[in-house]
C-alpha cells in the first residue's frame, strides 16, 4: 500500500474552513483515497472516499490533485465537534486500513 | 441501523491473565477487522474476516493472540498470556464488502495490564 504524509497538527476557528493535506506521491492507479477521523474515547467513523475526482457528501468535500499524489480534505465550516484525529489512508479496494499517525485537528472558539 | 456493538467497554487484568473480547458487527457485513490502538498511534490492523474465514493476519502475534468468527456473524479475540504492553483498545470494524463502502467501527474494548 502507498504510504501517506500528513501534518501533526493544525487549527481552526470556529466557523472557517479546515483543510486537512495528505500526500500520496506513491499512489498507484488501482488505489483509493480514504479519509477517516476519530473523535477522542471513540472508534473512527468513515467520512469520504475517492478514487481520482472529486467527491462531496454531508461531512465534507474530498479534493485529489490530477496527478493523484496529493489531496485535500475540506471541512466547510467547522465547528467544536470537529476536533479529532484526522486519518488520509490510501489502499486498493479490497485490502485492509492501515492507519498513520494522522493529523490532529483542534476547533478553537 | 445498530451499529458494531463490542463488549466489554473497559478490562483491568494482571500480567499472565487472559482475556476476551466480544464483537458483533453490523447485520449483513460480511468482512470483519480487528485493530490495536496503542495511545498516541493509529490503529493497527490486527485480523481481517471475510464471512468465517481469515483474509490476513499476518500482524497478529500468534503466540498469545487469538480469534475466530463462527458462523459468519460475531467474532472473539482472545489475548492468553497478557502482558504490558497489551494495553490498549481493541477495535472491531465491519464493512458491506471488502473495504469497499466504508468501515463502521465499534467503540473499542480499553484493555489494562497491570
Amino acid at each position: 500500500d502507498a504510504k501517506t504524509t500528513q501534518p501533526p497538527s493544525m487549527d481552526c476557528a470556529e466557523g472557517r474552513a479546515a483543510n486537512l493535506p495528505c500526500n500520496h506521491s506513491t499512489i498507484s492507479g488501482n488505489e483509493y483515497v480514504y479519509w477517516y477521523r476519530q473523535i477522542h474515547s471513540q472508534g473512527p467513523q468513515y467520512i469520504i472516499h475517492g478514487l481520482k475526482n472529486n467527491e462531496t457528501n454531508e461531512m465534507a468535500s474530498l479534493i485529489i490533485t490530477e496527478d493523484r499524489k496529493s489531496s485535500t480534505l475540506i471541512l466547510p465550516h467547522a465547528t467544536l465537534r470537529d476536533t479529532a484525529v484526522y486519518y488520509c489512508i490510501v489502499t486498493r479496494e479490497g485490502y485492509a486500513l492501515n492507519f498513520g499517525k494522522g493529523t490532529s485537528l483542534l476547533v478553537t472558539p | 441501523e445498530a451499529g458494531v456493538a463490542q463488549s466489554p467497554r473497559y478490562k483491568i487484568i494482571e500480567k499472565r491473565q487472559s482475556v476476551a473480547f466480544w464483537c458483533n458487527p453490523i447485520s449483513g457485513h460480511a468482512t470483519l477487522y480487528w485493530y490495536q490502538q496503542i495511545l498516541g498511534q493509529g490503529p493497527k490492523l490486527l485480523i481481517q474476516f471475510q464471512n468465517n474465514g481469515v483474509v490476513d493476519d499476518s500482524q497478529l502475534p500468534k503466540d498469545r493472540f487469538s480469534a475466530e468468527r463462527l458462523k459468519g456473524v460475531d467474532s472473539t479475540l482472545k489475548i492468553q498470556p497478557a502482558k504490558l504492553e497489551d494495553s490498549a483498545v481493541y477495535l472491531c470494524a465491519s464493512s458491506l464488502e471488502s473495504g469497499h463502502y466504508g468501515y463502521t467501527f465499534g467503540s473499542g474494548t480499553r484493555l489494562t495490564v497491570v
